[in-house]
């Protein structure tokens, strides 16, 4: 969904390099929800961004991954040390306010791609 | 913790047939469910929902589930294929008051001509 901005579309990365993964939501939507995917597993959830707040991390590893949303600009999630288990793509989604599932769901962007090779 | 369970990582129908994709929820207190669709490198697109009104709920491009809480499933169906409908689909619960969904394994739709 063009809607949500998710940048690089595609990223390569050596092992113990640094990868920064960048989403834009929704124009209006001020709440972020980072997912992601393996082949054969779905779609994970790692973290939940308010402006300037972690609402919900509890699916991020515990060490090399960070996210932030600040009051101006994308949301970005981190890791740093890129190991090649962190191949995957990494989704993210917004919504307008919380209660983002009862208001109907997440707009998800197409997603980034991360290879570590 | 809530989760879905959807039977079948691969679901090969003919173009014509009954679409049938199943999923289960784990949790005793109806939640909100959700199928969402993926088509290849592309995100997510929400197909439907069910927030506690209508048991029976249509969504877009011609597909319904229906919530049956007796039996706690969520079942995707479409009365009749189409060539376009070849995609992943993913069951997705969350529970009352809580913002994060959480998603199943999911299923991948093949289209046989």
């Amino acid at each position: 969904n063009a809607d949500v901005m998710q940048n690089p579309r595609h990223l390569v990365r050596r092992r113990g390099q640094e990868a920064r993964l960048r989403c834009s939501p929704m124009k209006g939507h001020s709440h972020v929800y980072w997912y992601r995917q393996l082949p054969e597993e779905g779609l994970k959830f790692m973290v939940y961004l308010q402006k300037e707040n972690i609402i919900d991390e509890s699916g991020m590893p515990k060490e090399r991954f960070s996210a932030e949303f600040p009051k101006e600009g994308p949301s970005i999630l981190r890791i740093q040390q890129v190991v090649r288990g962190d191949s995957a793509a990494y989704f993210c989604a917004s919504s307008p306010r919380g209660q983002g599932a009862t208001v109907g769901g997440y707009t998800f962007g197409s997603g980034t791609r991360l290879t570590v090779v | 913790a809530q989760s879905v369970t959807q039977l079948g990582s691969h679901v090969s129908v003919s173009e014509g047939a009954l679409v049938l994709l199943r999923c289960n929820y784990s949790s005793s207190v109806p939640p909100y469910l959700f199928w969402y669709v993926q088509y290849p490198n592309q995100g997510l697109q929400l197909l439907l929902k069910y927030t506690s009104a209508a048991t029976l709920v249509k969504g877009i491009n011609g597909f319904e589930a229906e919530f049956k809480k007796s039996e706690t499933s969520f079942h995707l169906t479409k009365p009749s294929a189409h060539m376009s409908d070849a995609a992943e689909y993913f069951c997705a619960v969350s529970d009352l008051g809580d913002d994060k969904i959480i998603f199943g394994k999911g299923t991948r739709l093949h289209i046989l001509p």
